[in-house]
């Protein structure tokens, strides 16, 4: 079947290490996208990925990296920089940046502690 | 910016109650309109969207409709199950700017047998 996987689906670690969250898709979209969720509170943008080797700052990319080296895979690192790291976060896709149908991954839940 | 206000939840109902769940958006031009809903612990999936003014969309028994003249995309569904609970976002894009969604703040919809 086709579709997006987030792995694990929580995940716990301690303050000060970076931790690296998967993403992948076997959809042959070409976007990719990372939001976060706070309990209570929308989605924010993080960074997203309009093709292989390019991606861009969302609006809350402090204390994030990510890369795209292939197509499937959208990884995200949470580095010690971010400040509030506990959070879940949603990975998604799209056929392509003028497309406006995203579909969504089941999400990862990370706590620092 | 642009942006999207719903009501606030959580929004509590007997099975079989109307539902309404109110959403607003602030946008220069004319975006394409989506409801998306979050089951507990798992990411989004796309419950309906509309693309262009007076666009009713439509599924699994859920409706709303795209009113430029009131900027509104509310959502309703007129007889709610105890499966319809979950957390519904209301979120707009515009397709000449790729597929950033823009997220208003969840609502949250119990439903009680």
């Amino acid at each position: 079947d086709g579709g997006i996987t987030q792995s694990p689906k929580y995940l716990f670690r301690k303050e000060g290490q970076n931790v690296t969250l998967s993403c992948e898709q076997n959809l042959n979209h070409d976007a990719m996208y990372w939001y976060r969720q706070d309990p209570g509170q929308g989605l924010r943008l993080i960074y997203y990925s309009q093709i292989v080797n390019d991606f861009q700052k969302g609006d809350i990319a402090e204390g994030y990296s990510v890369s795209r080296e292939k197509k499937e895979s959208f990884p995200l690192t949470v580095t010690s920089a971010q400040k509030n790291p506990t959070a879940f976060y949603l990975c998604a896709s799209s056929i392509d940046v003028m497309n406006t149908e995203a579909f969504f991954g089941q999400g990862t839940r990370l706590t620092v502690v | 910016g642009d942006s999207v206000t719903q009501m606030e939840g959580p929004v509590t109902l007997s099975e079989e109650a109307f539902l309404t769940i109110n959403c607003t958006y602030t946008a220069t031009g004319y975006p394409s309109l989506f409801w998306y809903v979050q089951y507990p612990g798992e990411g989004l999936q796309l419950l309906l969207k509309a693309t262009k003014a007076d666009d009713k969309g439509s599924n699994k028994g859920f409706e709303a409709t795209y009113r430029k003249e009131t900027t509104s995309f509310h959502l309703e569904k007129g007889s709610v199950q105890v499966s319809d609970s979950a957390v519904y976002f209301c979120a707009l894009t515009f397709n000449n700017a790729g597929n950033m969604l823009t997220f208003g703040g969840g609502t949250r919809l119990m439903v009680k047998p």
